[in-house]
């Protein structure tokens, strides 16, 4: 398995509050990603990393932001999270030095926004 | 604007049956294709097509793509439940800086004893 981890793993917030979701990775993978995951909406991208300091958004992006200080670990944030975010949300890596390469899933985290 | 579609959506079936489960893809410079596996978690890969006509295979489950149809198709044979997941497939458009693999729906597959 790729070494992905996701903290915390289930949370339950407030509408309102901010939230920060992590991502940790052992494999020095370039690239890093945060989509969630909907009943309807299959996965959807939220924002992506290809490298430290470098993100760019994906199709889902409003309300929330990311950041990228070192490799291994890729953070998302909710700023003033709404119920609307309670979602699953997973991260993933790639980039293992080759021309083509798969993606690895973390675990997933299970937020609830109350 | 890039696109994956899979179809089924949802396919219900008895357990031995072979299934059949189709992508189809319209992207900017293809690269790859992947299946997934997602049971009640993340998902987990299955298979990575690059090349046009060359199947790959794992036990039951094996698949193949068409770079002139634009589409792959994944083959599960004497299924079983512990086949029962959504399984996802996914395109990467291009490499470089905008790395953003694309996402079809999914095909839910259940697989009845």
């Amino acid at each position: 398995d790729a070494g992905i981890t996701q903290s915390p793993r289930h949370k339950v917030t407030e509408t309102g509050t901010p939230v920060t979701l992590r991502c940790h990775q052992t494999e020095n993978h370039r690239y890093m990603y945060w989509y969630r995951q909907d009943p309807g909406h299959g996965l959807r991208l939220i924002h992506y990393s290809y490298g430290v300091k470098d993100t760019d958004k994906g199709e889902v992006s409003d309300g929330y932001s990311v950041s990228r200080s070192k490799t291994e670990d890729f953070l998302l944030t909710l700023e003033s999270a709404t119920s609307s975010q309670t979602s699953v949300y997973f991260c993933a890596i790639s980039g293992g030095g080759t021309e083509y390469y798969e993606q690895y899933f973390g675990p997933g985290t299970r937020l609830t926004v109350t | 604007e890039d696109k994956v579609v899979q179809s089924p959506l949802s396919l219900v079936v008895h357990e031995g049956d072979t299934v059949t489960l189709n992508c189809s893809y319209e992207v900017t410079n293809f690269r790859s294709l992947l299946w997934y596996k997602q049971e009640k978690k993340a998902p987990t890969f299955l298979f990575m097509l690059t090349s046009s006509g060359i199947e790959k295979k794992s036990g039951r489950l094996s698949s193949i793509l068409d770079k002139k149809e634009l589409s792959s198709i994944l083959n599960i044979t004497a299924t079983q439940t512990g086949d029962s997941a959504i399984y996802l497939c996914a395109v990467f458009p291009r490499r470089g800086r905008d790395d953003k693999i694309i996402f079809g729906k999914g095909t839910r597959l259940h697989i009845l004893p």
